[in-house]
């Protein structure tokens, strides 16, 4: 089945610093990646997406960039503040048994704090 | 726009109860989707419903099972706790449920004792 890594796993950076995450999935057939903040007791929110056909999209401070031959794609958050400290996810669809309904692989997390 | 509810918020169940927990989708949407999350296991998913059917599933025991209502709206139950099934249980909505933007609630946390 798919399998998604995420790196790193937490991250540190100053206000005004620029934050990066990467991800890699391993099937070639998945063709929709969102990202996810999480905030503590709250449910992911969908940030930012990509599909397959895209290999860049941009919103304001945040960006994706998604590479398929390399099967990986990384977030990009300029001038971060400290509240964009949350858990970040990566995510991929998966066809496992053949249908992708509903089913994203998620990758593990990074934990991004912002310092003032 | 209301975004999606679930509740309970909180639950606590003993081993060899069961429970059940509820969604509501956002206005609109006809696919909901379950995850659950755990500090180990990360976000895993548990099955979709889109249309009252049930069109994905995923690797969890058969205690495990749900269902969606004509108005979009789902419940799932666990029969039978286990320890393991303590988790933070997450909704998910969107309009079709195929490579769409899925719509998190804030989940139900279950814990077992």
């Amino acid at each position: 089945g798919e399998n998604v890594e995420q790196h790193p796993s937490t991250l540190s950076v100053q206000e005004g610093d620029s934050a990066v995450i990467k991800c890699t999935y391993s099937d070639s057939a998945s063709n929709y990646f969102p990202w996810y903040k999480q905030e503590l007791g709250k449910g992911p929110q969908l940030i930012i997406d990509i599909r397959s056909n895209v290999g860049e999209k941009k919103d304001q401070r945040i960006a994706v960039t998604l590479n398929k031959t390399a099967k990986h794609f990384s977030l990009h958050i300029t001038e971060t503040q400290p509240e964009d400290s949350a858990v970040y996810f990566c995510a991929a669809s998966t066809r496992d048994g053949g249908t992708s309904y509903g089913k994203l692989t998620f990758g593990q997390g990074t934990i991004l704090t912002v310092h003032p | 726009k209301a975004g999606v509810t679930q509740t309970p918020r909180y639950l606590i169940k003993t081993r060899g109860q069961q429970v059940t927990l509820s969604c509501s989708p956002i206005s609109g949407h006809r696919s909901v989707s379950w995850y659950q999350q755990t500090p180990g296991q990360g976000l895993q998913f548990l099955f979709e419903y889109f249309s009252e059917t049930q069109r994905n599933k995923g690797n969890f025991p058969g205690r495990f099972s749900g269902r969606q209502f004509s108005n979009s709206r789902s419940e799932m139950n666990v029969s039978t706790l286990e320890l393991g099934d303590s988790a933070l249980y997450l909704c998910a909505s969107s309009r079709t449920g195929l490579n769409s933007p899925l719509h998190f609630g804030n989940g139900t946390r279950l814990t077992v004792t």
